[in-house]
């Protein structure tokens, strides 16, 4: 069975300082990955996505993310945190082997940056 | 502007009062979607929609039904809802069925059903 696990329900970190927002998977075949970024009384919105190729992927507001396929992680990071990237970020995953593309999302994690 | 509109954005309602939740998306997109958002649990998928007039469930379809009679509409109806129903729900659109497409999400509908 699909399933995304997300293990930090928050991550602290002080403005300037870089961040990561921890993800891994479990799919049948290969994964589609996404990062979807909440704010408050908004929907999701769509950060990067890995297909295929390099494992470094770059995204928004300055997010990458690494695919690494031993580990079947999906880690999300930034180099410097904004308090303006204050949100809750969620991990999903696709498996390209199933016909519904349904989309199965972790728990979400919710990220703060202190001044 | 390309966007997903739900209505209501908020409803307070009773057990067993039909409702419906709209969903418009003006992007043309094929592939529309329902999730509902419950704390500790992430997004769960209700009901999706591959093209007009195809349907099908999600992993938590009980107690909801949906149409797709046009492209751009996908209302979820809740025929008799009951309080385990309470939550977040969001729409959802992506150009086409194929895999790697992002979905373009509303702005939720937060019902709750005493």
């Amino acid at each position: 069975a699909q399933s995304v696990a997300q293990p930090e329900d928050q991550v602290n970190v002080a403005e300037g300082n870089p961040l990561t927002v921890k993800c891994t998977y479990s799919v049948s075949g290969n994964p589609y990955l996404f990062w979807y970024v909440q704010y408050p009384n908004r929907g999701l919105q769509f950060l990067l996505k890995y297909i295929t190729g390099d494992n470094l992927v770059k995204g928004s507001y300055g997010f990458e993310a690494e695919f690494n396929k031993s580990q079947t992680s999906f880690h999300l990071k930034k180099p410097s945190a904004l308090v303006s990237d204050s949100a809750l970020y969620f991990c999903a995953v696709r498996d390209m082997m199933d016909s519904s593309y349904k989309l199965i999302f972790g728990s979400g994690t919710r990220l703060l940056v202190r001044p | 502007e390309a966007q997903v509109t739900q209505n209501p954005r908020y409803l307070i309602t009773v057990t067993g009062k039909k409702l419906t939740v709209t969903c418009s998306q003006n992007m043309n997109h094929e592939y529309m979607s329902w999730y509902r958002q419950d704390p500790g649990l992430g997004l769960r998928q209700i009901y999706y929609s591959m093209n007009v007039e195809v349907t099908d469930k999600g992993d938590v379809p009980e107690g909801y039904k949906v149409s797709r009679k046009e492209k751009r509409n996908f209302p979820l109806i809740l025929e008799s809802p009951s309080p385990n129903q309470t939550s977040l729900y969001f729409c959802a659109s992506s150009p086409d069925d194929r895999a790697h497409q992002p979905q373009h999400f509303g702005d939720g509908t937060r019902l709750s059903i005493l």
